[in-house]
């Protein structure tokens, strides 16, 4: 149980153009689901904070029109990079937390796989 | 905002020796610890965590500790076998902070066989 999948795995894309990442959790209901981004032999940095049905909440310093976040569903949320740039190449990972389930609070975060981005 | 603080940044151990990986967090509201494990490539996963309310906890080769009074979390691997070989994270969150996680800066623990 608690499988968190990201698509694509990896994606080369040129200058100027648009990437989306997709975070969907496989086998569970969503409540919450962040975003981070790690650049090689660093730790993970929060970028946003999605709940479902509401805009994101992002971290300071993290452009919100550069990376738009769409959290449609309870199993599905998005990351688009927008006219990315080399300097936006990393390995973007996802996350998601249940939240509530039957009035008990269940603070665990499963990540998905990542998905390393390469911008020439 | 939480700062979480991650000692050693590498560690190297014989196989079968035990492996001490030690965390320190700013915030005395953070209450839920979790530890992940990251191999090359992949993302992070939960291998253990810990709750404000608990001590000690225990699975199987893995044991986490928390000190609340000095602001501190420990894991420790037992037996350690060369699988146990890649990068620890420590992560520490408040949860009226919509469960954020603060992580450390990783251990890199190479397991010799």
């Amino acid at each position: 149980g608690a499988v968190v999948s990201q698509h694509p795995s990896w994606v080369i894309c040129k200058s100027g153009t648009s990437v989306k990442i997709e975070c969907r959790s496989l086998d569970f209901q969503a409540t919450t689901m962040f975003w981070y981004r790690q650049f090689p032999k660093q730790s993970l940095m929060l970028m946003a904070t999605s709940n479902e049905g509401s805009k994101a909440t992002y971290e300071q310093g993290v452009e919100k029109d550069k990376f738009l976040i769409n959290h449609a569903s309870l199993t599905l949320s998005t990351l688009t990079v927008t006219s990315a740039h080399p300097e936006d190449s990393s390995f973007y990972i996802c996350s998601a937390r249940v939240g509530f389930i039957g009035g008990q609070v269940y603070n665990e975060q499963f990540f998905g796989p990542g998905t390393r981005l390469t911008v020439l | 905002g939480e700062n979480v603080e991650q000692h050693p940044s590498t560690l190297s151990v014989q196989e079968g020796d035990s492996a001490v990986i030690k965390c320190t967090y700013s915030d005395s509201a953070s209450n839920y610890f979790p530890w992940y494990k990251q191999e090359l490539g992949k993302g992070p996963q939960l291998i253990i965590d810990i709750r404000s309310n608990v001590g000690e906890k225990k699975d199987q080769r893995i044991a986490v500790t928390l000190n609340k009074t000095a602001k501190h979390f420990s894991l420790h691997i037992t037996e350690t076998q060369p699988e146990d070989s890649a990068v620890y994270f420590c992560a520490a969150s408040i949860g009226a902070a919509g469960n954020k996680l603060t992580f450390g800066g990783g251990t890199r623990v190479l397991v010799k066989p």
